[in-house]
């Protein structure tokens, strides 16, 4: 079945610093894949998407490229800040279903210190 | 507000107890979604519905969960007898169907969730 794994954290980093979370992927079909970000206290929010092979996303600084050779979809920024801390899913939406339903990592945890 | 509402944030039960959660799609979003989230881990789905329709349910979704949309719009999910596995965050989002195109995809807006305790 379709599932979606993401490296473990926390990940602690200094300011400033780059950041990577990778993400790999297994899935039928021509899944769309997403990252979204759950601040302290707050919903899940959509950062970044991509639904086909090759296609990067980007937002707020942070991009994402959906790599169906190596079926991954990392994300990167170049640097952080410390409003970044908050954990952070990758998920994937199996298009063949027609449902749209997600399926998520089990989320990484960014904590980013000044 | 035009957002996902869910209502009540917080729900401290006792085993055996049912509970009701209630979740308000954006307005014009035809699609709503059920998750649940455990802590430490990410959402799993758990049922769909497209309009009224309840169009598919996760194997995680026992025989005690119920879930209905009964005019398209809201929707409430009610567990029976819970039991302290039931224990989690539940989440509702919706979004837009896609066009006739299955690649064009419709972003899910998430609300704040019904985090539930069972003693």
């Amino acid at each position: 079945g379709n599932s979606v794994t993401q490296m473990e954290g926390p990940v602690t980093l200094s300011e400033e610093a780059f950041l990577t979370i990778n993400c790999t992927y297994t899935a039928t079909g021509y899944p769309s894949l997403f990252w979204y970000v759950q601040y302290p206290g707050e919903g899940l929010q959509l950062l970044l998407k991509a639904t086909k092979a090759d296609d990067k996303g980007s937002n707020k600084g942070f991009e994402a490229t959906y790599r169906k050779e190596t079926t991954s979809f990392h994300l990167e920024k170049g640097s952080v800040q410390v409003s970044d801390s908050a954990v952070y899913f990758c998920a994937l939406s199996d298009n063949s279903s027609n449902t749209g339903k997600l399926i998520f990592g089990q989320g990484t945890t960014l904590q980013v210190k000044p | 507000d035009t957002g996902v509402s869910q209502n009540p944030r917080h729900k401290i039960t006792k085993r055996g107890q049912n509970v009701t959660f209630r979740c308000d799609p954006i307005s014009e979003h035809n699609r709503l979604y059920w998750y649940r989230q455990t802590l430490g881990q990410g959402p799993e789905f758990l049922t769909y519905f497209q309009n009224e329709a309840q169009l598919e349910k996760s194997r995680l979704l026992s025989d005690r969960f119920s879930a209905e949309r009964p005019k398209g719009s809201f929707s409430t999910l009610e567990i029976q007898r819970t039991e302290q596995g039931d224990s989690a965050m539940y989440l509702c989002a919706s979004s837009s169907s896609p066009g006739f195109s299955p690649l064009i995809y419709n972003e899910q807006f998430f609300g704040p969730g019904t985090r539930l305790t069972v003693l």
